[in-house]
């Protein structure tokens, strides 16, 4: 069945530091890659998606590359803000499907 | 525009009473998601609509549960006999309707059976 792996958190890291989070996954099918970000106090919202092998989602300063061969979606930031404090969630839609299976989230906490 | 809302924000029950969450859609998203979110894990998928037919309830845990959604906006899930395993935060979320249309979430609501 679909599943997602997530990095165990929480992560905490000094403002302006390389951030990565690391997401595996199964699929049945090819699926849609997603990572959604919840802020403090707020719901769910899309950062970032890619649907295909090889495609590079990307929003405000985070990308993430899908990896079929070694079936990954990484997360990164080259410089991560205070405002960036956060629970991460790495998710897939497989194809033919329109749900979402979710990894358990990652939280992180950025330092001044 | 509005974005996907939820009420109430907060329901605190008994064990054994009967509950009913609602979900108001973005106007014009076909597509209409119940998830569930224990503390500490992510969304868990619940029931998924496309219209006003459940296209795929496989999520749903038992037959306490049920949702529907008679006109193809509003949605309600009902929990039946609720049991203190029951309480998360429900989250509904909705799209244009194919397969990697976003979907967006709204705010959830926070179910405490006790």
């Amino acid at each position: 069945g679909d599943s997602v792996t997530q990095m165990e958190g929480p992560v905490t890291l000094s403002e302006e530091a390389f951030l990565t989070i690391n997401c595996t996954y199964t699929a049945t099918g090819y699926p849609s890659l997603f990572w959604y970000v919840q802020y403090p106090g707020e719901g769910l919202q899309l950062l970032l998606k890619a649907t295909k092998a090889d495609d590079k989602g990307s929003n405000k300063g985070f990308e993430a590359t899908y990896r079929k061969e070694t079936t990954s979606f990484h997360l990164e930031k080259g410089s991560v803000q205070v405002s960036d404090s956060a629970v991460y969630f790495c998710a897939l839609s497989d194809s033919g499907a329109n749900n979402l299976f979710f990894g358990t989230g990652t939280r992180l906490t950025v330092i001044p | 525009g509005a974005g996907v809302s939820q009420t109430p924000s907060n329901k605190v029950t008994e064990k054994g009473k009967y509950v009913e969450l609602r979900c108001d859609p973005i106007s014009g998203h076909t597509a209409l998601y119940w998830y569930r979110q224990s503390l500490g894990q992510g969304p868990e998928f619940l029931i998924y609509f496309q219209g006003t037919g459940a296209a795929d309830d496989s999520g749903l845990p038992n037959d306490r549960f049920f949702a529907v959604r008679p006109e193809g906006s509003v949605s309600t899930l009902k929990i039946q006999r609720t049991e203190r395993g029951d309480s998360a935060v429900y989250l509904c979320a909705s799209s244009l309707g194919t397969e990697t249309d976003t979907q967006y979430f709204g705010p959830g609501t926070r179910l405490t059976v006790l």
